[in-house]
């Protein structure tokens, strides 16, 4: 068990530019997840995976926002036209399915700072 | 919607002494789970205690333990013995049911627990 690994760690980009996060899940877990985490606040939801299937997506996700997992493996998420707003810690996760009260297991997050 | 609060942004506790975080949560479902995640530096979110709503029993995990209370809605957590590595972000979560959001963890805004030497 390797654990969750999200890259890069961070990222500084200007305002307009695209940028994509790459997050690897523990190997045998078929549920991956998005969070974004703002200053003083607790993550919030952005989307899910079951394997390959995108299950749900958070309002938050904007059309700008765009999450892939190929293969039902790693999976990348993908902001295009950055906000000064999109400045957050992004964060992944992934778990089995064991119905209901599966514990996460978070990466260590990719801090994004638009300038 | 469903809601979490944690009414106390910051906590202190002296080493091997006892703390409790409190937290409440507002939902109009019978069914639900559960969570206290913690946040040290390294950002990372680790998974401390969980705990079925249909289940009357408190959960515990070693010096970890809840204290459910369904009708008043409140999940508070208790930590005994409190050591230095104990420091961190605490974060409450709820969670709906099968068939409801399996991917939506709502979250608190935390407490931050320092602990004395």
């Amino acid at each position: 068990d390797t654990g969750v690994s999200q890259n890069p760690r961070h990222k500084i980009t200007k305002r307009g530019q695209n940028v994509t996060f790459r997050c690897d899940p523990i190997s045998e877990h078929n549920r991956l997840y998005w969070y974004r985490q703002t200053l003083g606040q607790g993550p919030e939801f952005l989307t899910y995976f079951q394997n390959e299937a995108q299950l749900e997506k958070s309002r938050l996700l904007s059309d700008r926002f765009s999450a892939e997992r190929p293969k039902g493996s790693f999976s990348t998420l993908e902001i295009q036209r950055t906000e000064q707003g999109d400045s957050a810690m992004y964060l992944c996760a992934s778990s089995p399915h064991t119905g209901g009260n599966e514990k996460l297991f978070f990466g260590s997050g990719t801090q994004l700072s638009v300038l | 919607a469903q809601t979490v609060t944690q009414s106390q942004p910051e906590m202190s506790v002296q080493e091997a002494e006892t703390v409790t975080l409190s937290c409440t949560y507002d939902t109009s479902e019978s069914d639900y789970y559960l969570f206290w995640y913690k946040q040290p530096p390294s950002r990372q979110m680790i998974l401390v205690i969980r705990q079925e709503a249909y289940k009357q029993q408190n959960a515990t995990e070693n010096r970890f333990s809840v204290n459910f209370q369904k009708a008043a809605k409140s999940f508070s957590l208790k930590i005994s013995d409190s050591q230095l590595g104990d420091a961190a972000m605490y974060f409450c979560a709820y969670k709906e049911p099968p068939g409801g959001s399996q991917g939506n963890l709502i979250f608190g805004k935390g407490t931050k627990l320092s602990v004395k030497p």
